[in-house]
């Protein structure tokens, strides 16, 4: 079994409309969960880190994570053209040691 | 805050040479920093674990007689790739461990194409 999982996608959604991200990890001790953005040729950018259950939100993006169902999303709000990338999940099971990174998603705004 | 760099950001060579990749945090200390690979359409590979001062962790799979990882300060660690043939060609890109935030930073990358 995969450590973090997520959908490749593509996935498509229209500007404006809401983008929904998902990712599981399989170790229940994790402790820390991030979301970064890659655009294609460049490296990853951090968007969002969260490290307890419930929602978390900066501008746009809203990261969810419920430790129960070993479930960590993102959602992001009026979709724009500039927010087609690939989202990588990452997972820390140790505070300070190495994340694990999901295949990541890759996402398609619509003008 | 929290800029890494990396240098070369490309590199063509010949099979056989060695290549050196700099990373440096340039406005905070690292004790670690992070080594990736990432082939096209692929996702992120940690190739190694680098701590100031000591020698580095490498993953499974990951030659470390190939790929030399120095650490040497809190601000710089270094990645050469020894004798490189074209399979090697890869995006590389490392990161610094934010150690307050426990949140990782990456730099820029370095595409290496190795004829």
């Amino acid at each position: 079994q995969k450590e973090v999982e997520q959908n490749s996608g593509p996935l498509s959604v229209p500007e404006g409309a809401i983008a929904s991200l998902n990712c599981t990890y399989s170790d229940r001790g994790s402790q820390s969960f991030f979301w970064y953005r890659q655009y294609s040729g460049k490296s990853p950018e951090l968007i969002m880190s969260i490290y307890s259950n419930g929602d978390k939100e900066d501008g746009r993006f809203t990261a969810q994570l419920n430790k129960a169902s070993q479930y960590v999303s993102l959602l992001i709000r009026d979709s724009q053209p500039s927010d087609s990338a690939t989202y990588l999940c990452a997972v820390n099971l140790v505070y300070g040691q190495n994340f694990v990174f999901g295949p990541g998603t890759r996402l398609s705004v619509l003008p | 805050g929290a800029v890494v760099s990396q240098h070369p950001s490309w590199v063509i060579c010949k099979s056989g040479t060695s290549v050196k990749i700099e990373c440096r945090s340039l406005d905070f200390q690292a004790t670690t920093m992070f080594w990736y690979r990432q082939f096209p359409k692929q996702s992120l590979m940690l190739m190694a674990t680098s701590n100031e001062g000591s020698k580095a962790t490498y993953e499974q799979g990951v030659e470390k007689d190939k790929f030399l990882i120095n650490h040497a300060s809190l601000t710089l660690s270094t990645l050469t790739v020894t004798s490189a043939h074209p399979e090697d060609s890869s995006f590389y890109i490392c990161s610094a461990d934010l150690r307050d935030s426990n949140e990782q930073f990456f730099g820029p990358g370095t595409r290496l194409t190795v004829l």
